[in-house]
């Protein structure tokens, strides 16, 4: 069983388009996050739900929008994509802060 | 803000050599440390953690100390192979609902 999953795993997409990246988690956790890694491998993060309430919304552009419609599921939503968003996106999920996270696999955007 | 600084990389061993990875962080109260480890085309895995002062985290034959007098928490492994070559990530987490934040990751190549 897989813990914290991500769909998809690659998506190559146009300048301009909208596209949505799932993540769901089977771990009981009450939080989750959305982390951006670019291309030198720094990690970011942009986004935290706990209980689906927003806790943490970081300086990411309004293009991004975040939806967690349950606490196993944060969704990310991105609209008019642009060629700086080409990078990979992480899911991750937690409960106790001391415990750390538990990542997804990660998906690998890339727009042209 | 909290922060964490780890040595830059790229790292190149040979197999069955030490490794040393530094990593120091700068945070207020007591936070929780952790090292995380990145292989090709993967996700992030928990590698090791320490939630206090002087306690040491260990898996896989890696190991760190958390020293709170030197704000330190240098990852070693006394021999390596080649299945160790990833990018490894030193990390923090504060308290409540703060976010876990990372050092800009040390790549390691290990070679036979």
């Amino acid at each position: 069983d897989t813990a914290v999953s991500q769909t998809p795993k690659y998506l190559v997409t146009q300048m301009g388009n909208d596209k949505s990246i799932k993540c769901e988690q089977n771990l009981g956790h009450d939080t989750m996050y959305w982390y951006k890694q670019d291309s030198k491998k720094f990690l970011k993060i942009m986004f935290s739900y706990n209980n689906k309430e927003l806790i943490i919304n970081e300086t990411v552009p309004n293009r991004f929008s975040p939806k967690s419609p349950d606490k196993a599921h944060l969704n990310l939503h991105i609209n008019s994509l642009e060629l700086g968003d080409s990078a990979v996106y992480f899911c991750a999920s937690s409960q106790d802060w001391r415990w750390g996270y538990t990542f997804g696999s990660g998906t690998r955007l890339t727009v042209v | 803000g909290d922060s964490v600084t780890q040595m830059e990389g790229p790292v190149t061993l040979s197999e069955e050599a030490f490794l040393t990875i530094n990593c120091t962080y700068t945070a207020t109260g007591y936070p929780s440390l952790f090292w995380y480890v990145q292989y090709p085309g993967e996700g992030l895995q928990l590698l090791l953690k320490a939630t206090k002062a002087d306690d040491k985290g260990s898996n896989k034959g890696f190991e760190a100390t958390y020293r709170k007098e030197t704000t330190s928490f240098h990852l070693e492994k006394g021999s390596v192979q080649v299945s160790d070559s990833a990018v490894y990530f030193c990390a923090l987490r504060n308290s409540g609902n703060t976010p876990l934040v990372f050092g800009k990751g040390t790549r390691l190549s290990v070679i036979a």
